[in-house]
């Protein structure tokens, strides 16, 4: 099984959609873990931190489930420009370790 | 302006041909990584510094070497490069071993033929 895992996707929305990841990750002593989005096989870059109690940024919501151990991520009212690959990552220890990402295209 | 940035941007080369990629930041972080990226596999952490002259082998750090001579600088040496280093590479730095955000570098396309 793989460290972190995601659905590969595509999802493909379109606008004004709800859309929701999910990211599986297998350590179960993983402390932190964020979201990030890539564009276009450009670098990737911080979306959101992900807490404990879950948190909210505008339109963005993540979610930890500690117990069946996967993270969430919630976009409400899709926008065209929301169209990217979303990477989980946790950090087990000091390093971090993305999953393979999802791939998002939200249609006009 | 805060930045990581790596060059070669884009390089072709041929199996066996030495090449080093440079990666800098100039936000004093402490904390430097290499990865490459490839399609349904992820980010891959190749090596990684949490100071000068301090280095370490991430998880496929075969075929590839690091020096950190300098906080600024982290540069990823392919002695032999061969084609499955064909790849997309990622240098990344963040403040301390444990800071949230990590910056990456805009990336370096190799194809080695």
């Amino acid at each position: 099984r793989k460290e972190v895992e995601q659905d590969p996707g595509p999802f493909n929305v379109p606008e004004g959609a709800t859309v929701a990841f999910n990211c599986t990750y297998s350590n179960s002593a993983s402390q932190s873990f964020f979201w990030y989005r890539q564009d276009c096989r450009k670098e990737p870059k911080l979306l959101m931190s992900v807490y404990s109690s879950g948190n909210e940024d505008g339109r963005f919501t993540a979610q930890l489930n500690r117990a069946s151990q996967y993270i969430s991520l919630l976009i409400r009212d899709s926008k065209l420009s929301d169209s990217a690959t979303y990477l989980c990552a946790v950090v087990p220890g000091q390093n971090f370790v993305f999953g393979p990402g999802t791939r998002l295209s939200v249609l006009p | 302006e805060a930045q990581v940035t790596q060059n070669p941007r884009y390089l072709i080369t041929v199996t066996g041909k030495k090449l080093t990629v440079t990666c800098s930041q100039n936000m004093n972080h402490e904390y430097m990584s290499w990865y490459r990226q490839d399609p349904g596999l992820g980010l891959r952490q190749i090596y990684y510094s949490m100071n000068v002259e301090v280095t370490d082998k991430g998880d496929v750090p075969e075929g590839y070497k690091v020096s950190r001579k300098e906080k600024r600088n982290f540069p990823l040496i392919l002695e032999s490069p061969s084609p499955n280093q064909t790849s997309l590479y990622f240098c990344a730095s963040r403040i301390g071993r444990y800071e949230n955000e990590q910056f990456f570098g805009p990336g370096t396309r190799l194809t080695v033929l």
